[in-house]
């Protein structure tokens, strides 16, 4: 069965620290998506990266880095010298092809509180 | 602006009323879903649509209809209201063979007492 897990349920660093959001999925899929969502505390879900199975290349987008591993079913989101603006759930989703669309598969969240 | 519409924003229902929550999309997304939120538990699937005319059952439908008369719009009806549907709701929408992902409307806070 498809899953996704999100081990870490909050996590709190001081400003200007590197912070790694874990993610590990299954799926019997070859050819899925992951991705990150943001929930500010506005409460909307934010877009952030997505990642197909087959490109295994990490990606940097800023101070966001993402580094996925399929050897190891991992996801991982790093947030490189963190900020308060970064405070909020964190979401990673797997996409999995079922009755003829794709639906979301989600993670229960890392909520990350970055302390001034 | 294109996007994922979702009224109301907030609403506080009395145990055993029924209401409507309601989503539009303009994007001419084929799939359309609902989601509840409650804390610990991440984005459960409720019901979703392939495209008009067409639902299917989620992770956790009871005590909730949907319909999908037009493309545009899929209400989430809740039938009899209980404290255990108290919750943040969120609707979406996508290409139903694109993988690319959700576009997700603002949410919907809903008390239930």
């Amino acid at each position: 069965a498809q899953k996704v897990t999100q081990a870490q349920t909050e996590i709190s660093v001081v400003e200007k620290e590197d912070v790694t959001l874990d993610c590990v999925y299954e799926t019997r899929d070859t050819t899925y998506y992951l991705f990150w969502y943001k929930q500010p505390p506005s409460g909307e879900l934010v877009f952030l990266i997505r990642r197909n199975s087959f490109d295994e290349q990490n990606e940097i987008s800023g101070r966001y880095s993402w580094n996925f591993q399929k050897s190891t079913s991992s996801f991982n989101f790093t947030i490189t010298a963190s900020q308060v603006v970064d405070s909020a759930v964190y979401f990673c989703a797997l996409s999995e092809f079922t009755s003829g669309t794709y639906k979301y598969i989600f993670g229960t969240g890392t909520r990350l509180k970055v302390l001034a | 602006n294109a996007g994922v519409t979702q009224t109301p924003k907030f609403q506080v229902l009395k145990t055993g009323q029924s209401m409507t929550l309601q989503c539009a999309q303009d994007m001419n997304h084929e799939y359309m879903s609902w989601y509840r939120q409650d804390p610990g538990m991440g984005l459960r699937l409720i019901h979703y649509s392939v495209g008009a005319g067409i639902t299917d059952q989620g992770e956790v439908p009871n005590g909730y209809n949907v319909s999908r008369s037009t493309t545009e719009d899929f209400p989430l009806r809740l039938l009899s209201a209980a404290p255990s549907q108290t919750s943040v709701y969120f609707c979406a929408s996508s290409r139903t063979r694109d993988r690319r992902g959700y576009t997700f409307g603002s949410g919907t806070r809903l008390t239930v007492v």
